[in-house]
């Protein structure tokens, strides 16, 4: 069965540091999502992106962060420089369709610990 | 607004029903959906409801929508010890964007007894 895939799994960082997110989505599929969940709390959204361009952001996702869809498999989130409150696992998804009834793929996330 | 509240730990014993239940804000929401996360894993899509039905019913699974009350339920009918997990309900709008974000509630802990 087609999967999303994330890595790392789970990546320790020192505050200050950039970080970059892995995730390969499902080959056929053409809007992307990050969603994080910081411990204890909800999922929250983040981005999505769609014909090379992101299509909705949240209040979360300022100018530390970027997202970028480099060779046509890979969609990744960038970092820049990482905060404390960074730390949170982070989601990838994936959709075949626009609209809300196509299912959303997620992939089973990376756990980001900023010290 | 937007707001989607669960409860946050159910046990059931094994062979029983669970129910699941959640509450949202937002009166405009389009689709309302149920997923699952188990240890490890990413969130898994179970089921989900369209605003303009009141239920839907798939296998074991039965959600329960009340707009007038802004409340969803899930009912899983057998409960088994494999449907150990957390819960999330979430809420989506139809706004012929193409981003359809998911808003997603705390999620419920559900503990299944032997």
């Amino acid at each position: 069965e087609p999967e999303v895939t994330q890595t790392p799994s789970h990546q320790v960082t020192q505050m200050g540091q950039e970080v970059i997110l892995r995730c390969v989505p499902i080959s056929n599929h053409l809007y992307f999502y990050w969603y994080r969940q910081i411990l204890g709390q909800k999922v929250e959204f983040l981005v999505s992106f769609y014909n090379n361009e992101i299509s909705e952001k949240s209040e979360i996702f300022d100018d530390q962060f970027s997202v970028e869809r480099p060779d046509g498999s890979n969609f990744t989130l960038k970092i820049r420089s990482t905060k404390l409150e960074d730390s949170a696992m982070y989601f990838c998804a994936s959709k075949g369709s626009g609209g809300p009834t196509g299912e959303l793929f997620f992939g089973e996330g990376s756990r980001l610990t900023v010290l | 607004g937007e707001d989607v509240e669960q409860s946050l730990f159910l046990s059931v014993r094994e062979g029983d029903s669970s129910v699941i239940n959640c509450t949202y804000t937002d009166s405009s929401s389009t689709y309302l959906y149920w997923y699952k996360q188990e240890p490890g894993a990413g969130l898994q899509l179970l089921t989900y409801i369209f605003s303009n039905m009141d239920m839907k019913q798939d296998q074991r699974l039965t959600v329960l929508l009340n707009k007038k009350d802004k409340h969803l339920s899930l009912r899983i009918a057998d409960t088994q010890t494999g449907d150990s997990a957390i819960y999330f309900c979430a809420e989506s709008w139809d706004y012929g964007g193409a981003t359809n974000k998911l808003i997603f509630g705390t999620g419920t802990l559900l503990a299944v007894q032997p």
